[in-house]
C-alpha cells in the first residue's frame, strides 16, 4: 500500500537560493494539499489542487511560492529567493474528495542557513 | 488563522491512565477530525465526526462533539507509550473546501 511520498526529506540551503519539493499522492486521490508547519504549531494551509487545477491559495503563499500539479498526479512546490522565515516542515496530503480524511506524507524539512 | 484550539497544550500521564484532550472552534462546521503526529513524521488520521453526530468510537479512542458549545473532546483509554505524540483537531472551513488545524496537544506517556 503506497502512501503519500515526499522528496527530499531534508533540504538545507543558503538564503536566497531556490528550492523545489516534490509530492507523490495516493494514486487514486484527486485532491492534493500543501501545508507548512513550524515547531509547536499545527499545519497551516498553503494551497490545494483538484486534479490539475489549483483551486485555492492562502495569503501565506507569497509571490515567491509557486505550486504545480501538471498532470493531476504528482505536485511540486517551489520557493524562490528563500528567506530565514521559510525554515519549516512542508507537508503534502491527498484525499479522494474534500470531505474525506487526508493522508499525509512525512514532509520535507527545510533549513535556511 | 486557526479555527480549532486544543486544550491543554501539553499533557503528561502515567501509562495505563486515560488521556482527554479538548478542542474548541469558532464557526459552524460540517465535520471535525482528529489527527496524530509522531515527532518528525506526517499526520495520521484518527477519526472523523460529522456535525449531526454526538459521539464516535474507534478502538481505544472516543470522540464527542457538542455543536452548541462548538467543542469536541478526544479520549484515549488505557494509554500506552506508543500514544506519545501530538494530537490535532481539524475543522472544515466555511466553503468546506479545506480543513484548518489547531495548534495541538502534546501528549507524553510516562512508563
Amino acid at each position: 500500500d503506497t502512501g503519500v511520498s515526499q522528496n527530499p526529506r531534508h533540504k538545507i540551503t543558503k538564503r536566497g537560493q531556490n528550492v523545489t519539493f516534490r509530492c507523490d499522492p495516493i494514486s487514486e486521490h484527486n485532491r492534493l494539499y500543501w501545508y507548512r508547519q513550524t515547531l509547536g504549531q499545527g499545519p497551516e494551509f498553503l494551497t490545494y489542487f483538484q486534479n490539475e487545477a489549483q483551486l485555492e491559495k492562502s495569503r501565506l503563499l507569497s509571490d515567491r511560492f509557486s505550486a504545480e500539479r501538471p498532470k493531476g498526479s504528482f505536485s511540486t512546490l517551489e520557493i524562490q529567493r528563500t528567506e530565514q522565515g521559510d525554515s519549516a516542515m512542508y507537508l503534502c496530503a491527498s484525499s479522494s474528495t474534500g470531505n474525506q480524511p487526508q493522508h499525509f506524507g512525512d514532509g520535507t524539512r527545510l533549513s535556511i542557513l | 488563522s486557526q479555527q480549532g484550539e486544543e486544550d491543554p497544550q501539553a499533557l503528561s500521564i502515567q501509562e495505563g491512565e486515560n488521556a482527554t484532550m479538548n478542542c474548541s472552534y469558532k464557526t459552524s462546521i460540517n465535520n471535525l477530525q482528529w489527527y496524530r503526529q509522531n515527532s518528525g513524521r506526517g499526520l495520521v488520521h484518527l477519526i472523523l465526526i460529522r456535525s449531526n453526530e454526538r459521539e464516535k468510537h474507534s478502538g481505544r479512542l472516543r470522540v464527542t462533539l457538542d455543536t452548541s458549545k462548538k467543542s469536541s473532546s478526544l479520549l484515549i483509554t488505557a494509554s500506552r507509550a506508543a500514544d506519545t505524540a501530538s494530537y490535532f483537531c481539524a475543522t472544515d472551513d466555511s466553503s468546506a473546501s479545506k480543513i484548518i488545524f489547531g495548534s495541538g496537544t502534546r501528549l507524553s506517556i510516562r512508563p
